[in-house]
């Protein structure tokens, strides 16, 4: 069965510091990957996908993620932390080329803090 | 503009008194489905419906009733609810079959509080 690992519950940074969210999956064969976005009173956002080719992919508000297949990771980064990043932080993966019912599996989620 | 909608958005109810949340898409999503979300819990699905009248268990559907009588409408129904159940519900949808990619719609959610 598939899993996704975030390690980091909760991160705190200084706005305008670097950011870098980690993603770990378990799984035979490289699935879809994906990072979402819950703001505080709303639902998840897709940031990015990854589905297949350049590893390094540009989303949302200024996010990017990397996959690196070695490590069974797909890392999330952000050069420079805006105070509207605070947020909860969704990694999820789906199975790639599957047909019929695509389990999506999401990641505990990261908690990110951002002070002054 | 393509979205998810749930209605209410907040709800404090008591235990035992039937309720429905809503769920509605406009994208013409064959697969809908529930999550609940807790604290340190993340997002654990509920329900979740590949077509009309095709609906199966999530990881965590004791306590919840679903139907798909319209590709549009995902209604969940809490029959007799109770205090473990309060949580944030959250609707999604997306595309089904070989080509799609799995990437998820929300709604904005709706918080309950059982009573």
């Amino acid at each position: 069965a598939q899993s996704v690992t975030q390690p980091d519950i909760h991160i705190t940074v200084s706005e305008g510091a670097s950011l870098e969210l980690r993603c770990n999956y378990s799984y035979g064969a490289t699935p879809y990957l994906f990072w979402y976005v819950q703001s505080p009173g709303q639902g998840l956002q897709l940031l990015l996908k990854y589905f297949s080719g350049d590893t390094l992919v540009q989303g949302i508000k200024g996010f990017e993620a990397e996959f690196k297949r070695s490590q069974s990771s797909f890392n999330l980064r952000k050069p420079s932390v805006h105070w509207s990043d605070a947020a909860e932080y969704f990694c999820a993966t789906v199975p790639p080329n599957s047909g019929g019912y695509q389990k999506v599996t999401f990641g505990i989620g990261t908690k990110l803090q951002v002070i002054p | 503009e393509a979205q998810v909608t749930q209605n209410p958005r907040y709800l404090i109810t008591v235990t035992g008194k039937k309720l429905t949340v809503t769920c509605s898409q406009n994208m013409n999503h064959e697969y809908m489905s529930w999550y609940r979300q807790d604290p340190g819990l993340g997002l654990r699905q509920i329900y979740y419906s590949m077509n009309v009248e095709v609906t199966d268990k999530g990881d965590v559907p004791e306590g919840y009733k679903v139907s798909r009588k319209e590709k549009r409408n995902f209604p969940l129904i809490l029959e007799s609810p109770s205090p473990n159940q309060t949580s944030l519900y959250f609707c999604a949808s997306r595309t089904w079959g070989l080509t799609s990619t799995g990437e998820l719609f929300f709604g904005e959610g709706s918080r309950l509080t059982v009573l």
